[in-house]
């Protein structure tokens, strides 16, 4: 089946330490994204990619770091930089040019 | 691209239509309305996008004004797996992907 997965689920890190969220897609799309959101709030955008090897900031890139090695594949590093890292992280992709984005299930990290 | 506003809650009964406004005044002639929801932590869904004809799929409708300054969702049957929060999002049509979200709509289905 065709589709976008995000690992693990949950995840815990201590504070301080970096950690990197995993998010992998089989639709051939070219563009991924990734957003935070926090309880009861709307999402916001970290950062996003429209090819390999380029990706742009979004409107909260502070303290996060990413990577497009492959078209597949757009992990988030979440650094000891980033103030209040607790959250759930999404992934999306699309086609780029064609603005139906779809989402992954998420990482919810909680920071102790 | 463009800033929507949106109620914050609404409930609807169960087998009846559920209809979720959004004010979109200053959007653009280039700009599409696009429909997301999301169910309790779970990633968005898309829903549905329109520029300025109303719009219909199998999952729901949609119904924007002439002025194009506001737009409607309708769910016709509401079911209590409709219960989510409801994001509407206007953005320029092929740009770089980058969905804007504001606070959305909780939509309570009650038996």
């Amino acid at each position: 089946d065709g589709g976008i997965t995000q690992s693990p689920k949950y995840l815990f890190r201590k504070e301080g330490q970096n950690v990197t969220l995993s998010c992998e897609q089989n639709l051939n799309h070219d563009a991924m994204y990734w957003y935070r959101q926090d309880p009861g709030q709307g999402l916001r955008l970290i950062y996003y990619s429209q090819i390999v090897n380029d990706f742009q900031k979004g409107d909260i890139a502070e303290g996060y770091s990413v990577s497009r090695e492959k078209k597949e594949s757009f992990p988030l590093t979440v650094t000891s930089a980033q103030k209040n890292p607790t959250a759930f992280y999404l992934c999306a992709s699309s086609i780029t040019g064609i603005t139906e984005a779809f989402f992954g299930q998420g990482t919810r990290l909680t920071v102790v | 691209d463009a800033k929507t506003t949106q109620p914050p809650s609404m409930d609807c009964a169960e087998g009846r239509a559920a209809n979720l406004p959004c004010n979109h005044s200053t959007i653009s002639g280039n700009e599409y309305v696009y429909w997301y929801r999301q169910i309790h932590s779970q990633g968005p869904q898309y829903i549905i996008h329109g520029l300025k004809n109303n719009e219909t799929n199998e999952m729901a409708s949609l119904i924007i004004t002439e002025d194009r300054k506001s737009s409607t969702l309708i769910l016709p049957h509401a079911t209590l797996r409709d219960t989510a929060v409801y994001y509407c999002i206007v953005r320029v049509y092929g740009n770089t992907g980058k969905l804007i979200f504001g606070q959305g709509t909780t939509l309570q289905v009650k038996p």
